[in-house]
């Protein structure tokens, strides 16, 4: 298992402006992930971040709306630029378990309110 | 396209009742696990399950892969308010993949 720390864990921001959410895991990880689950919904995958090449985006997520930092193995960040309500969120951070079955960890999220 | 779909979406039941969620898909899937989620937390995850046909107990929770490896079912016997949470089942589809798809999710609602 693996222990992953997320902050801030909530925020209320301004339309228009930009959050940095920060993950730090306490144990080396090749691929870190960033998730988001609107209210009551269930997790849909923003992006995979590698350290040392650029992060890898599903569809419907982009670099300019979602631009991640993975400056070494053990922590990642992921900014929500130009927010709108409807990026009203919680955002989690996710690391894979070292078994081959693709077990995820996650740390508690952030819950991002946009006013 | 959500390919694992869960159900029931909601469930409300008193304590000492038993409970099943269901997981299905019409993909196969390598490996199925299935995380657990309480207010404010991120999903923890209960169990994998690899093998068609496979059978886990966590104590009160029974978890089975179906033999085709498409589906999972979660049977929770004589619930209590603990055990209420968001379930979600999520699936690899290859073995060594980074990537888990996630089911749509079961809330269930536990009352003493």
């Amino acid at each position: 298992s693996a222990v992953i720390s997320q902050k801030p864990s909530r925020d209320i921001c301004q339309r228009g402006t930009s959050l940095t959410i920060q993950c730090q895991v306490d144990s080396q990880v090749t691929m870190m992930f960033w998730y988001r689950q609107q209210p009551g919904q269930s997790l849909t995958l923003i992006a995979t971040a590698n350290q040392g090449s650029e992060a890898t985006y599903e569809s419907g997520f982009v670099i300019d709306k979602f631009p991640i930092s993975r400056p070494n193995l053990t922590f990642s960040t992921l900014t929500v630029s130009n927010m709108s309500p409807e990026d009203s969120s919680i955002y989690l951070c996710s690391v894979e378990g070292r078994g081959m079955n693709t077990e995820a960890f996650f740390g508690q999220g952030t819950r991002l309110t946009v006013v | 396209t959500q390919l694992l779909e869960q159900s029931p979406q909601f469930l409300s039941i008193q304590e000492g009742e038993n409970l099943t969620v269901y997981c299905n898909s019409s993909s196969v899937f390598s490996s199925l696990q299935w995380y657990r989620q309480e207010p404010g937390e991120g999903p923890v995850l209960l169990v994998t399950v690899v093998t068609g046909g496979e059978v886990k107990k966590l104590k009160r929770l029974t978890f089975q892969f179906g033999d085709a490896r498409k589906d999972s079912s979660l049977h929770i016997t004589a619930a209590q308010p603990g055990d209420t949470g968001l379930y979600l089942c999520a699936g690899s589809k290859t073995y060594n993949t980074d990537k888990l798809i996630f089911g749509t999710g079961t809330r269930l609602q536990v009352f003493p």
